[in-house]
Order: structure tokens, then C-alpha cells, then sequence
């Protein structure tokens, strides 16, 4: 799978935007990027997921770059509640010889401010 | 919303015993992981389980661990002779059968060596 780079922390106003960027330069076409987040020592929460085109849930935005090198996910309105540590991972589809298995980087820790 | 559920939350035991770590994975889930995590590093994938076989392990996963899903509902971890090091966060996950569907995780078992 191919390698993330993100930043090691990041600051957010509460009620403001939080946009989280995430480097994958050496994409692969049947990468998908998925993102997850910890909050404290609970297990990992699945955030959102694409392969090219941006996508939107009740959760957040993924903002994919067209060369898909890139991508940022986006907490609309952040709350206190959103400080965690933010996963932005890459992985091919499970099928064949990919049990769909996720590999977990250090992450952003984001932290939203009153 | 269906979820991943974990039992014991906490469990602690002396060195060299014996200790199973229960998960109940989503129903329709075809695809199970165990993941852990030290007390301030990384998530670390275990080992991947599908059709009632080990589908990838990490170095971790040596031979003092198994994994067993034993009646078609419960996914368990078992460490045969604990050590101090086997003291982390243990997180079970699961994964629907589509190929881009992402893991959904438990809260985890705290477990303690002493």
C-alpha cells in the first residue's frame, strides 16, 4: 500500500473549519483513501472513504486531488469532541491476495481550541 | 448502527498465563483483523482472518498467538504465555465482503501483564 504523509498536529478554532491534508504521492489507480480518527485510547472510527471523486457524509468531506496524489479531509463546523488523532490511509481493495488489512501511520493530532 | 463489540474491556494477568480476548464482529462481516497498540505508538495490524483461516499475519503474530473464531459469531485472540510486553490495547475489526468497504472497530481490551 502505498505511503501517507501528514502533518504531526494541527490547531482549530471550535465552530471554524478543520482541513486535514494527507500527501500520497505514489498512489496506485485501485488505491482507495479512507481516514479514521482516535479519540483518546478508544479504538480507531472510520471517518470516510474515496477513490477519485470528492465525497461527503454526515461526518465530513474528502477532497481528493485530480492526480489523486493529494487529499484533504475536511470537519465542517469542528467541535471540542472532534480532538483526536486523524488516519489518513491508502489501501487497495480487498480481494485476491489483500485481506483489505489497514496500515496505521502516526497521524495528525488536531486539536480544537474554545 | 451495528458495531464492533469487545469483551473484557480490561484484563489483567500475570506473566505466563494464559489469556483469550473475545470480539463479536458485525453480522454480515466476512473479513476479521486484530490490530494492538502500545501505550503511546502506532496502530499495529496482527493478523487478518478470513474464510475460517489466517489470511495474513504480521511478525508480531508468532506462535504464541492463535486466533479462532470458534461458532460463527465470536472472533477471539489467544496469547498462550503472556509477557510484559503483551501489556497494549488490543482491537479487534471487521469488514463487509465488498472490496473497498472499510474495517469497523471495536473499543478494544486494555490488557495488563503484571
Amino acid at each position: 500500500d502505498a505511503k501517507t504523509t501528514q502533518p504531526p498536529s494541527m490547531d482549530c478554532a471550535e465552530g471554524r473549519a478543520a482541513n486535514l491534508p494527507c500527501n500520497h504521492s505514489t498512489i496506485s489507480g485501485n488505491e482507495y483513501v479512507y481516514w479514521y480518527r482516535q479519540i483518546h485510547s478508544q479504538g480507531p472510527q472510520y471517518i470516510i472513504h474515496g477513490l477519485k471523486n470528492n465525497e461527503t457524509n454526515e461526518m465530513a468531506s474528502l477532497i481528493i486531488t485530480e492526480d489523486r496524489k493529494s487529499s484533504t479531509l475536511i470537519l465542517p463546523h469542528a467541535t471540542l469532541r472532534d480532538t483526536a488523532v486523524y488516519y489518513c490511509i491508502v489501501r487497495v481493495n480487498a480481494g485476491g491476495t489483500s485481506y483489505g488489512k489497514l496500515t496505521f501511520g502516526q497521524g495528525t493530532i488536531l486539536t480544537v481550541h474554545p | 448502527e451495528p458495531e464492533v463489540t469487545q469483551t473484557p474491556s480490561h484484563q489483567v494477568t500475570q506473566m505466563g498465563q494464559e489469556v483469550i480476548l473475545r470480539c463479536v464482529p458485525i453480522s454480515n462481516h466476512l473479513y476479521f483483523y486484530w490490530y494492538r497498540q502500545i501505550l503511546g505508538q502506532k496502530v499495529e495490524f496482527l493478523v487478518s482472518f478470513y474464510n475460517n483461516e489466517i489470511s495474513e499475519k504480521s511478525e508480531i503474530f508468532d506462535d504464541q498467538f492463535s486466533v479462532e473464531r470458534p461458532d460463527g459469531s465470536n472472533f477471539t485472540l489467544k496469547i498462550r504465555s503472556t509477557k510484559l510486553e503483551d501489556s497494549a490495547m488490543y482491537f479487534c475489526a471487521s469488514k463487509a465482503p465488498t472490496g473497498n468497504s472499510p474495517l469497523h472497530f471495536g473499543n478494544g481490551t486494555r490488557l495488563t501483564v503484571t
